[in-house]
């Protein structure tokens, strides 16, 4: 059982490059997410899904896409990279009933020269 | 919108003290769960404890509680007997009863732990 699993761990990017950040889980969660962390704002939500085919916006959307094909993964897509999207991201999941504490990954850290 | 502050952005006690971090959060929600996640060195985000808002009884776990105050709406963590381990970043988080899961986490405490 490995949890949440997160890819790649480091990247680097320039500025206008695209990538997709990977997150999977096998635990059968129906609640995945994306947060950002960036130094003094904690984690922020950026999108989220509560089953596969289901995806809506968190705090800070902008500049990345999200699909939910599977129940298994929730990749993030960033078209055209920023430097204000340097950050830390992390995937979570959970169980949607009973308000259950959500598992992370082990987070990717994004650079955008 | 709920939100959750942590005034305190760092802290440091010495070994097998005793520390409380303290939270506060705004909701005009009546249900809704509180949680205190441990992001130590290594990045991952560990869950610490849990609080139902209907429960009155503070929920403890090992070394770690909380103060749960809904009237104040205040939520602090207290650890016993500290230990090298826990030296950590301590983020408190809200999670409202609307079945959405959408978790709201305060800017964290970097807590350092001294030998």
């Amino acid at each position: 059982n490995a949890g949440v699993t997160q890819t790649p761990k480091f990247q680097v990017l320039k500025t206008g490059q695209s990538m997709t950040l990977q997150c999977a889980q096998d635990m059968n969660h129906e609640y995945m997410s994306w947060y950002r962390q960036d130094p003094g704002m904690g984690l922020r939500l950026i999108h989220y899904s509560v089953g596969a085919g289901i995806t809506d916006q968190g705090e800070v959307p902008n500049g990345y896409n999200v699909s939910r094909s599977t129940t298994e993964d929730f990749p993030l897509r960033l078209l055209s990279a920023a430097p204000s999207q340097t950050s830390v991201y992390f995937c979570a999941s959970s169980v949607l009933q009973g308000h259950q504490p959500q598992h992370f990954g082990d987070g990717t850290r994004l650079s955008i020269l | 919108a709920q939100t959750v502050t942590q005034s305190q952005p760092e802290m440091s006690v010495q070994e097998a003290e005793t520390v409380t971090l303290s939270c506060t959060y705004d909701t005009s929600e009546n249900n809704y769960y509180l949680f205190w996640y441990k992001q130590p060195p290594s990045r991952q985000m560990i869950l610490v404890i849990r609080q139902e808002a209907y429960k009155q009884q503070n929920a403890t776990e090992n070394r770690f509680s909380v103060n749960f105050q809904k009237a104040a709406k205040s939520f602090s963590l207290k650890i016993s007997d500290s230990q090298l381990g826990d030296t950590a970043m301590y983020f408190c988080a809200f999670l409202p009863n609307f079945g959405n899961e959408k978790l709201t986490f305060g800017t964290g405490t970097r807590l350092t732990i001294i030998p």
